[in-house]
């Protein structure tokens, strides 16, 4: 069975960088056809996708957070990882992984079913 | 690709058949997936490809739909189902979520 972790600080100063990492096990992060994501919930909000990046380094970001963001991968770790910039309190959320199927062909079956249990990161002086 | 979920609140009892609507602002065809998300857990996949019912989803969750109009039923509501519930368009990156749904307890 796939599971997903995240890792990472429990607590980020503001003007700080955010980083977290995302384990995978069961399963190859190198194994296609599968993009690797971030997606964040702010506290009693909805979900917000961050990015994604395929095994081979191909990454996609939120327009919202392309010039803070940046997604990486060690496939000799089997993970991938998160780094937002210049965090503010707006950035204090709920920071979840997940797979998605199905990106890399034109199926419409895409979705995510397997999901981190998610890591709350307050950002907070 | 917005995706505007009504009602983004939803009081019902159990029983109740309930009827959760996703609007996206463009031609998103079936490419849309349903989750269903309780406080401190991560979202569960219920529906993909607008209408296909994830392995192990009760039979009582349906969804329907395509272009820009999509809805997903519950048929007898029960009290596991008292959760938040969001749509997601795959279409294309960047990949957007609705606003989500709150059904709670009459």
């Amino acid at each position: 069975q796939l599971q997903l972790q995240e890792s990472g600080p429990r607590l980020v100063r503001p003007a700080e960088t955010l980083s977290l990492t995302c384990t995978v096990s069961g399963g190859s992060i190198s194994s296609s056809p599968y993009y690797w994501e971030w997606v964040r919930q702010l506290p009693g909000k909805g979900l917000e996708w961050i990015g994604a990046i395929y095994y081979t380094g191909d990454t996609y970001y939120n327009p919202s957070l392309k010039s803070r963001v940046d997604i990486s991968v060690d496939t000799s770790k089997n993970q991938f990882s998160l780094k937002l910039d210049s965090v503010t309190a707006a950035d204090t959320a709920v920071y979840y992984c997940a797979r998605l199927e199905g990106m890399t062909t034109a199926t419409t079956s895409r979705y995510y079913a397997f999901w981190g249990q998610g890591i709350l990161v307050p950002v907070s002086s | 690709i917005q995706l505007t979920q009504s009602p983004s609140f939803l009081s019902a009892s159990v029983g109740d058949r309930v009827t959760i609507t996703c609007r996206a602002g463009q031609d998103v065809s079936t490419y849309l997936a349903w989750y269903q998300q309780k406080p401190l857990k991560a979202p569960k996949l219920l529906i993909y490809a607008a209408s296909t019912l994830q392995s192990g989803v009760p039979s009582r969750f349906s969804g329907s739909g395509s272009g820009t109009e999509f809805t997903l039923t519950i048929s007898c509501l029960q009290p596991e189902d008292f959760a938040t519930y969001f749509c997601q368009q795959v279409r294309s990156y960047p990949l957007t979520f609705g606003g989500g749904t709150k059904v709670e307890i009459k």
